[in-house]
């Protein structure tokens, strides 16, 4: 098992470009997250989903777009990059509630826009 | 909206000193989980805590929730260069997301 892999690794955007980050996770997990962590800052929660078709938002949405069109896939979206969406992009997926609550985490995406 | 403040931000301690790091919600948590992260990785889940009062021991770590389940602490023992990294709580109030906290970052100097 990959368990959650994220694509890109590492990118380089100009301010206004658009690009998406893609989740997949092979433990067949209902539910999905996209974070961002920042210096000091911790984890903080973008969108996540708690089911194929299904996404809900965070504490930090602005500027994000997602979607779960797979039960394997969380796809993250930025339609217009801003300076202010450097930052590191963590992927994390779990089952449900009462079935054990660990969240694991993908390696993560580093995103420098300029 | 809930909260979730994790003291202290930064720890540096001499290689077998032992280290705390606290988490305090501004809510009732129905369960927190604590994570580790290494310099350049990912977080990796260390425990999840439910019951109040309850604690839970892994070799030289000793998690802890308060009674009234809206603070947690992590100890280690004995410190060793392995255990550096970034640790951070994450609570759940109800069937709300995870809140993380922003983490308490441990050097470990030999």
């Amino acid at each position: 098992n990959a368990g959650v892999t994220q694509t890109p690794k590492f990118r380089v955007l100009k301010t206004g470009q658009s690009m998406t980050l893609l989740c997949a996770q092979d433990m067949n997990h209902e539910y999905m997250y996209w974070y961002r962590q920042d210096p000091g800052m911790g984890l903080r929660l973008i969108h996540y989903s708690v089911g194929e078709g299904t996404t809900a938002k965070g504490e930090v949405p602005d500027g994000y777009n997602v979607s779960r069109l797979k039960k394997q896939n969380f796809l993250l979206g930025l339609e217009s990059a801003a300076p202010s969406q450097t930052s590191v992009y963590f992927c994390a997926s779990r089952r449900p509630s009462g079935s054990g609550e660990t969240q694991y985490f993908g390696p993560g995406t580093r995103l420098l826009v300029l | 909206g809930q909260q979730v403040m994790q003291i202290p931000q930064y720890q540096h301690v001499q290689e077998g000193e032992d280290f705390t790091t606290y988490c305090n919600s501004s809510t009732t948590l129905s369960n927190i989980q604590w994570y580790k992260q290494r310099p350049g990785g990912h977080p990796v889940f260390l425990i999840q805590l439910v019951k109040s009062g309850e604690v839970k021991k892994q070799k030289r770590l000793t998690f802890q929730f308060g009674e009234a389940k809206k603070n947690s602490s992590l100890h280690i023992t004995a410190t060793q260069t392995t255990d550096v990294g970034t640790y951070f709580c994450a609570g759940r109030a109800g069937n709300t997301p995870l809140v993380f906290g922003k983490g308490t970052r441990l050097s470990v100097i030999a």
